[in-house]
């Protein structure tokens, strides 16, 4: 079975940080472009960032640019996301996903919630 | 890196065709064919319908299109079925590497 299952999502201060992981299965992840996207509460899907499938290339939206960093591990077929300085609006959740028609997979999602 | 426009709602009776609209900009939606739209049930994953402005993955109803002109895209559902109710979003590839989510519609069916 094809599936990606986040984990990491946690209650944390502003200012804090926070790390998400990834696990992929049933597919070669080393060949698949990854992205992480999130969804604020009642508010829309917003694209964060997105890594090549050799590790290379990170591209990020601004709203993440300095603060969040993608890596992954395709020996453990895990994707990751660093995420310091955290901000209230940060509060979501946090999806990883493959946005590929070739084999599009999307996780359930971990939730990020920012906040004293 | 700002959202693509979409209409916040849009509904229909069962057996009706509807029709939403994303624009964008010449640096995305417009100048590029890399147009995706989601179907997104609350609580469960996003579905894409469509891929590259018109093509559907396999398993995807043919009650789904897409279509663009310009700077705007739009995705029609054709014999509007209750199953369909949900949250769509578009989203494009942009000139600077990077990718952009629509602000997303309601659909509804009456």
């Amino acid at each position: 079975e094809v599936r990606l299952v986040e984990s990491g999502g946690d209650l944390v201060q502003p200012g804090g940080s926070l790390r998400l992981s990834c696990a992929a299965s049933g597919f070669t992840f080393s060949s698949y472009w990854m992205h992480w996207v999130r969804q604020a509460p009642g508010k829309g899907l917003v694209w964060v960032s997105r890594i090549y499938n050799d590790g290379s290339s990170p591209r990020y939206a601004d709203s993440v640019k300095g603060r969040f960093t993608i890596s992954r591990d395709n020996a453990k077929n895990t994707l990751y996301l660093q995420m310091n300085s955290l901000r209230a609006e940060d509060t979501a959740v946090y999806y990883c996903a493959t946005i590929n028609p070739a084999l599009d997979v999307w996780g359930q999602g971990t939730t990020v919630t920012v906040s004293s | 890196q700002s959202a693509l426009t979409q209409p916040a709602s849009v509904s229909g009776s069962p057996g009706q065709s509807i029709t939403i609209s994303c624009t964008g900009t010449s640096s995305d939606v417009g100048g590029y064919n890399s147009v995706l739209w989601y179907q997104h049930h609350p609580g469960k994953a996003p579905q894409l319908m469509i891929y590259d402005v018109s093509n559907r993955p396999s398993g995807v109803s043919d009650r789904f299109s897409g279509s663009k002109s310009g700077n705007t895209a739009s995705l029609t559902i054709s014999g509007l079925q209750a199953e369909d109710e949900a949250d769509y979003y578009c989203s494009s590839y942009t000139g600077s590497s990077t990718y952009v989510f629509g602000t997303g519609t309601r659909v509804t069916v009456l």
